[in-house]
């Protein structure tokens, strides 16, 4: 039963262009989200977050927005750069506590092409 | 900031035997930590929590008695699948919650012949 879904296992985008990664979930319960960030041989690295109660949150480059509604969210890099290539992963839990489950969608690998 | 690592980053092991991994935080103390599987393709998939000084609290189908948590100091936990078998072959990662993040060490890349 996988409760968090990303459904495009790769996506290849220009240098410049805007990235959309996007995450789907099917529990209701989740009221927390995270985008990590995956180089070979290292582990996810925490890249931005969003609680339920927000639609949007921003941080340089990256943003993600949250549709409660549709239960789905996406994760925009704008301008994409060569070192963004990686495996990025959505993940979600019941709060913004830290010792909550975390649940992890299978990854998108993101190429930025120069 | 946090760094965690994982120890040895690669292991081959012969079915039967018994692999150790150990998961520490280097310039932090961390009260918890968890233990993830990731095979190909997939997902990771939480597999423990570890509690320092407490037993650790198992997911839903997760074997205890074949994958034994020790989280015996503020810096070291350390996950020992016991009497591997082929299918034991994954990606083990484990995280070190630090105030409300996780973070995760390198990985170890298990393959039981």
């Amino acid at each position: 039963d996988q409760q968090v879904k990303q459904n495009s296992p790769s996506l290849s985008v220009q240098e410049g262009r805007i990235s959309i990664l996007n995450c789907d979930y099917t529990n209701s319960m989740f009221d927390y989200f995270l985008w990590y960030k995956k180089y070979p041989a290292e582990g996810p690295t925490f890249l931005i977050s969003i609680s339920s109660i927000k639609d949007k949150n921003e941080d340089g480059r990256f943003t993600v927005f949250l549709n409660k509604s549709a239960k789905h969210l996406s994760l925009h890099i704008v301008p994409s750069q060569p070192g963004d290539s990686a495996v990025y992963f959505c993940a979600a839990s019941r709060s913004n506590f830290g010792n909550e489950k975390l649940t992890f969608g299978t990854g998108t690998r993101l190429t930025i092409i120069p | 900031g946090a760094v965690v690592s994982q120890h040895p980053s690669r292991v081959i092991c012969k079915s039967g035997t018994s692999v150790k991994i150990e998961c520490r935080s280097l310039d932090f103390q961390a009260t918890t930590m968890f233990w993830y599987r990731q095979f190909p393709k997939q997902s990771l998939m939480l597999m423990a929590t570890s509690n320092e000084g407490s037993k650790a609290t198992y997911e839903q189908g997760v074997e205890k008695d074949k994958f034994l948590i020790n989280h015996a100091s503020l810096t070291l936990s350390t996950l020992t699948v016991t009497s591997a078998h082929p299918e034991d072959s994954s990606f083990y990662i484990c995280s070190a919650l630090r105030l409300r993040g996780q973070f995760f060490g390198p990985g170890t890349r298990l393959t039981v012949l």
